[in-house]
C-alpha cells in the first residue's frame, strides 16, 4: 500500500521568511496530493491540493510542487506570518481508492 | 464551522463505561471516516464508510464499534476502553467517485480521556 514520508517533523522560521515542507510517496499510481493545516483545538483543514497532471499550483502565499518521476511533492509558504504557525500534513491518494494516506505532520513555528 | 460536526467536544470516561461519539455532515458527501490522532501516530485511519457500507476496518480493537445509519451520520460506540485509547478522535467526510476521493472535510474532533 501507499506510504507517505514527511520532513521535517519540526520547522522554525523567522516571520517573513519562507518555509518548505517536503514529502515523498511510494505508490506511483497515486494521483491526488492534498495538504492540510491543523491549528490548536481544531481538525485538519484542506489548504491546497494538486493532481498528478499538474506540476505546480499556487494560491496567494502558498504553493505546492509535484515531481512525479521522483515521487516528491512539497509545500512552500512565502512571507510567513504568525498565523501560519500550525501542524501541516501532506497526503496522497490513488485513482479509484476511497481514502487518503497522511504523512506524520510538520509542526511549523513562526518566530517573531 | 466546516460542515462536519462532532459531539461531544470533550469526553472523560472510566474503563467500564459505554459512550458514543457522534459525527454529522451536511455536505452531501458519500464517504465518512474515523481517525484517531495521538502523539505516537498523528492520523491513524480506523474505519471507512463508503455509501453507508463499511469498506475498511484497520485492525481496530472490538471495543470500538462504528455505525453509519445513513450517509449524513456516523457514530463510534466505545466500551471497556483502556487508558491508551485516550486521544483526539476525528471524523471526516469526502465525495468518492469511481476516479477516487476528493479532499476530506474534518470535524473539530472529540478529545477522549480514559481514566
Amino acid at each position: 500500500g501507499e506510504n507517505v514520508e514527511q520532513h521535517p517533523s519540526t520547522l522554525s522560521v523567522q516571520e517573513g521568511d519562507s518555509a518548505v515542507i517536503k514529502c515523498t510517496y511510494s505508490d506511483s499510481a497515486s494521483n491526488y496530493f492534498p495538504w492540510y493545516k491543523q491549528e490548536l483545538g481544531k481538525g485538519p483543514q484542506l489548504i491546497i491540493d494538486i493532481r498528478s497532471n499538474v506540476g505546480e499550483k499556487k494560491d496567494q502565499r502558498i504553493a505546492v510542487t509535484l515531481n512525479k518521476t521522483a515521487k516528491h511533492f512539497s509545500l512552500h509558504i512565502t512571507e510567513t506570518q504568525p498565523e501560519d504557525s500550525a501542524v501541516y500534513f501532506c497526503a496522497a491518494s490513488t485513482n479509484g481508492d476511497d481514502k487518503i494516506i497522511f504523512g506524520k505532520g510538520t509542526r511549523l513555528h513562526i518566530l517573531p | 464551522e466546516t460542515g462536519v460536526t462532532q459531539t461531544p467536544r470533550h469526553l472523560v470516561m472510566g474503563m467500564t463505561n459505554k459512550k458514543s461519539l457522534k459525527c454529522e455532515q451536511h455536505l452531501g458527501h458519500n464517504a465518512m471516516y474515523w481517525y484517531k490522532q495521538s502523539a505516537k501516530k498523528p492520523l491513524e485511519l480506523m474505519f471507512v464508510y463508503s455509501l453507508e457500507e463499511r469498506v475498511e476496518n484497520n485492525s481496530v480493537p472490538s471495543r470500538f464499534s462504528p455505525e453509519c445509519p445513513n450517509s449524513s451520520h456516523l457514530f463510534l460506540h466505545l466500551h471497556t476502553l483502556q487508558p491508551e485509547d485516550s486521544a483526539l478522535y476525528l471524523c471526516a467526510s469526502s465525495q468518492f467517485t469511481g476516479q477516487g476521493v476528493g479532499g476530506y472535510t474534518f470535524g473539530s474532533g472529540t478529545r477522549l480521556t480514559v481514566v
